[in-house]
Parts: C-alpha cells; structure tokens; sequence
C-alpha cells in the first residue's frame, strides 16, 4: 500500500540554525502534502503544507520544498528557536478520492539554546 | 480556527470491556477520523466519515467500530478491548476540496486497556 517515509527519527540542532526534515511518498499520484507540529503532550497543529502544482512554498521561518520526480518533500525550519522544539510529521493524501492523509511516522526536533 | 473536541481524554478499560470515545466538532465539516498514535507508527487510520450515517474502514479498522449520527457527532467503539489497543486515539475533522484541506485535530484520548 502507499506509504510516507519519514527519514530522521531525531534531529538536534543549536539555536539559530537551520533544520531540515525529509519525507518520500510512494503514491505517485499524491497532490498535498502537509506538515503538523505535536508539542508535547498535545495534539497536532497543522503548519504548512504544499501543493503538487508547484515546488517551493515558504511561510514566515518554514519553507517546505516538494520535488516530484523523487516522490521527496522536506520541511525546512530557518533560525530555529528553542519553541520549535517538537515532534513534525509529514504527510501526503492519498490519490484515491478518499481525502485520506497518509503520515510519516514523525521526527523529534530538538534545538538546543 | 477549527473547534474538536474528544472524551473521554483519558480512559482506563478492562480487557473484554467495551469502549466508547466519542468525537464532536463545531466546523460544520464533512469529513471525519479516527486515528491512533503509537510510537514509531505515526498516525494510523482506523475509520472515517463522509457524512451523517457513513463510516469507512481506514488502514487498520480491525476491533474498532465507528458510528457518525450526525455531521458533529463521531463516535468510535471499542466492542472487546484488548491490551494491543492500549494507545492515544485522536479524531479530526475536515473539508477537502475547498481549498482548505488540511486536518483539524482534537486533543486526543489516552487509553489504557489492562
């Protein structure tokens, strides 16, 4: 069945510095792909999310980069800052019609002051 | 911004109990979910919902029931639990193909089966 692939269980950065997280999808047909944060102990919160029908989108300090050849879309975190510190999780709907989301299995960021 | 809503949030069961956690939502969205949450899984989905009266099978709809009376109101039942469905469950809400499809979540419910 289709799946999401999320590359980096961890990822510890220093304030300040960039983050990057990496997802591949094997639903060709795949047309949105979201990104939520999960703070501890608390649900998710959607944060940005890209489109098949273009490659770049950037929202303040995220900046989510999709390339289709290689089924790969990456969230990119600028200046961190110490409440960035969380669980991502990537996802990418299904082609079925069903508006189903398939998600990545979640990369804990930590940034470290 | 999206309201959901989910109790109980936390819930201790008996194995062969049955389990009932129930979903509402004020958006007046369509779609509906259930998912759980285990370490290393992600979100897996169990069922979703259309509509008032519909329930589909997600991923894994394996011991879980779901029942959608109205368009607020998703319920999801557990009629034997088990340990295995020890987990954090969360439902969402959402309207695709408005332009808005991303998820909104509820704050979840802890469930411990013994």
């Amino acid at each position: 069945g289709e799946k999401v692939e999320q590359h980096e269980s961890t990822l510890s950065v220093r304030e300040g510095d960039s983050a990057v997280i990496n997802c591949t999808y094997t639903d060709t047909a795949s047309s949105y792909f979201p990104w939520y944060k999960q703070e501890a102990g608390k649900s998710l919160h959607f944060v940005i999310d890209i489109r098949s029908n273009v490659d770049r989108k950037q929202s303040q300090r995220l900046i989510v980069l999709l390339d289709k050849k290689a089924k790969r879309f990456s969230l990119h975190i600028t200046a961190t800052q110490p409440e960035d510190s969380a669980i991502y999780f990537c996802a990418a709907s299904r082609s079925s019609g069903s508006w189903q989301l398939i998600f990545g299995s979640g990369t804990q960021l930590t940034v470290m002051p | 911004e999206a309201a959901v809503t989910q109790s109980p949030r936390n819930k201790v069961a008996v194995t062969g109990g049955k389990v009932t956690l129930s979903c509402n939502q004020t958006n007046n969205h369509n779609n509906m979910y259930w998912y759980r949450q285990d370490t290393g899984h992600g979100l897996r989905l169990i069922h979703y919902s259309y509509g008032a009266g519909s329930t589909e099978k997600g991923d894994i709809p394996d011991g879980y029931k779901a029942s959608r009376p109205s368009q607020e109101n998703f319920s999801l039942i557990l009629e034997l639990a088990t340990p295995s469905q020890t987990s954090v469950y969360f439902c969402a809400s959402g309207e695709p193909g408005t332009g808005q499809d991303t998820q909104y979540f509820g704050p979840g419910t802890r469930l411990l089966v013994l």
